[in-house]
């Protein structure tokens, strides 16, 4: 059982070009959801999907862009990436309200 | 706007001592508050979690205290061991009609344990 998987591990990209995170679950949860993670901020929501078909901002929205492709996959995308956006990216999923939220292993992204 | 604030930043406990780590929040419609544990390189995990029904809960070493009138909660390990090294995260998230568990997270304490 694999849990939640993300893609790539680590990343570097110039300032100005696009890129798509993959998120991948195999528990059949109904909700994912794409925090980053930077020092002294905690994680942070960007979007989160409550079900297949739908998504939602989160608390950092801007300059992301989310597809939910099926009820397994949720992807980000930078869409013009900027230094700001260098960060921790984790990737998650759970049923519902109240249940235990399971995370990926986490994206590395570095924007020069 | 920080949601919830954790507190503090970083911990320093010997072996066998008690490790506290404290979070206070504003939202009073917040009703699940769970602790997340993270090890470098890996991605948070959950180690215990309250809804405000209770006061207490206990797992093992580890015990959650929530006081809901001063809108706080509490971590404490119990005999902190080496492995617990990490950083934890306190979180908190309101109903949304039984769909989701949007998660805000406090801003994390790096926890180490001296042998």
């Amino acid at each position: 059982n694999a849990g939640v998987t993300q893609t790539p591990k680590f990343q570097v990209l110039k300032t100005g070009q696009s890129m798509t995170l993959q998120c991948a679950q195999d528990m059949n949860h109904n909700s994912m959801y794409w925090y980053r993670q930077d020092p002294g901020m905690g994680l942070r929501l960007i979007y989160y999907s409550a079900s297949e078909g739908t998504t939602d901002k989160g608390e950092v929205p801007n300059g992301y862009n989310v597809s939910r492709l099926n009820k397994r996959e949720f992807s980000l995308r930078l869409e013009s990436a900027a230094p700001s956006q260098t960060s921790v990216y984790f990737c998650a999923s759970s049923e519902r309200h109240y249940t235990e939220a399971f995370f990926g292993q986490g994206t590395r992204l570095t924007v020069v | 706007q920080q949601q919830v604030k954790q507190s503090p930043q970083s911990l320093i406990v010997q072996k066998g001592g008690i490790s506290i780590i404290n979070c206070a929040y504003e939202n009073t419609a917040f009703d699940y508050f769970p602790w997340y544990q993270q090890f470098p390189g890996k991605g948070p995990a959950l180690l215990i979690a309250i809804r405000p029904d209770v006061s207490e809960k206990k797992e093992g070493r580890f015990t959650i205290s929530f006081n809901k009138s001063a809108k706080q909660f509490s971590l404490h390990i119990m005999d902190s061991q080496p492995g617990d090294s990490a950083t934890y995260f306190c979180a908190a998230s309101r109903d949304y009609g039984g769909a989701t568990n949007k998660l805000i997270f406090g801003t994390g304490t790096l926890l180490a344990v001296q042998p």
